[in-house]
């Protein structure tokens, strides 16, 4: 299975500061079909997950364009170009390049 | 464009349950399709896939042998057969399409307990 390591597991940042996680997997992330199926997930306390990031790069629709994804390969990144409250929650990375499915272990981001 | 969970509650160690996801909006026999579980204060955890097709399926190990992915096309509804159920599949369980654009459902909580 793919092992997905997100870094840092916690992250304390300050309002209107940026943000940014790490996202590594343990083999390439590229489809036979070419396509990377990297996606990032927020879940905020007591809700489920939402969908913020598809293919690496792609917003949902609805996602503010402070967030943003990028990478290649086996390393990704979420950055948050400037924290606001209502980001506070666990980040998730999740691949569905090859199965089974796999997770990080989470992201908390909070702030200072 | 959609996916809607049903079938969770409450049962008993060694029950039963049959959870359904309806989707719509999207060309669902185009697409494998997954459940996803999370158990409180927990972080996400693959449960099963089933190909577009229905063709193939995959398990986790920790429900191989207890759980049975399905689909009808012909309804677009993903099910997820859940036998022998165990305390520690207690856990809100998402039904999920990861390919093309993803889609993520509301979940439905399953709880079992005596």
């Amino acid at each position: 299975d793919v092992v997905m390591t997100q870094t840092p597991l916690s992250s304390p940042v300050t309002l209107g500061q940026p943000a940014s996680i790490s996202c590594r997997s343990s083999q390439s992330l590229v489809h036979s079909n070419g396509d990377t199926y990297l996606t990032w997930l927020q879940q905020r306390p007591g809700q489920p997950p939402r969908l913020l990031i598809y293919k690496i790069s792609n917003r949902f629709s609805g996602v503010p364009d402070t967030f943003s994804g990028s990478g290649a390969g086996t390393d990704f990144t979420l950055k948050i170009s400037r924290v606001e409250a209502e980001d506070v929650g666990v980040y998730y990375c999740m691949q569905a390049s090859h199965w089974p499915i796999t997770f990080g272990q989470g992201t908390r981001l909070e702030i200072k | 464009v959609q996916l809607l969970e049903s079938g969770g509650g409450l049962v008993q160690p060694g029950g039963s349950l049959r959870l359904s996801c309806a989707a719509s909006g999207f060309s669902f026999r185009s697409y494998s399709m997954t459940w996803v579980r999370q158990a409180a204060g927990k972080g996400l955890e693959w449960v099963s896939i089933i190909s577009d097709g229905g063709g193939h399926t995959y398990y986790a190990d920790s429900v191989k042998g207890r759980f049975t992915i399905s689909r009808d096309d012909s309804k677009n509804t993903l099910f997820l057969q859940m036998n022998s159920l165990r305390a520690e599949d207690t856990a809100i369980y998402y039904c999920v399409k990861v390919h093309g654009e993803p889609i993520w459902g509301q979940g439905t909580v399953v709880t079992v307990s005596s």
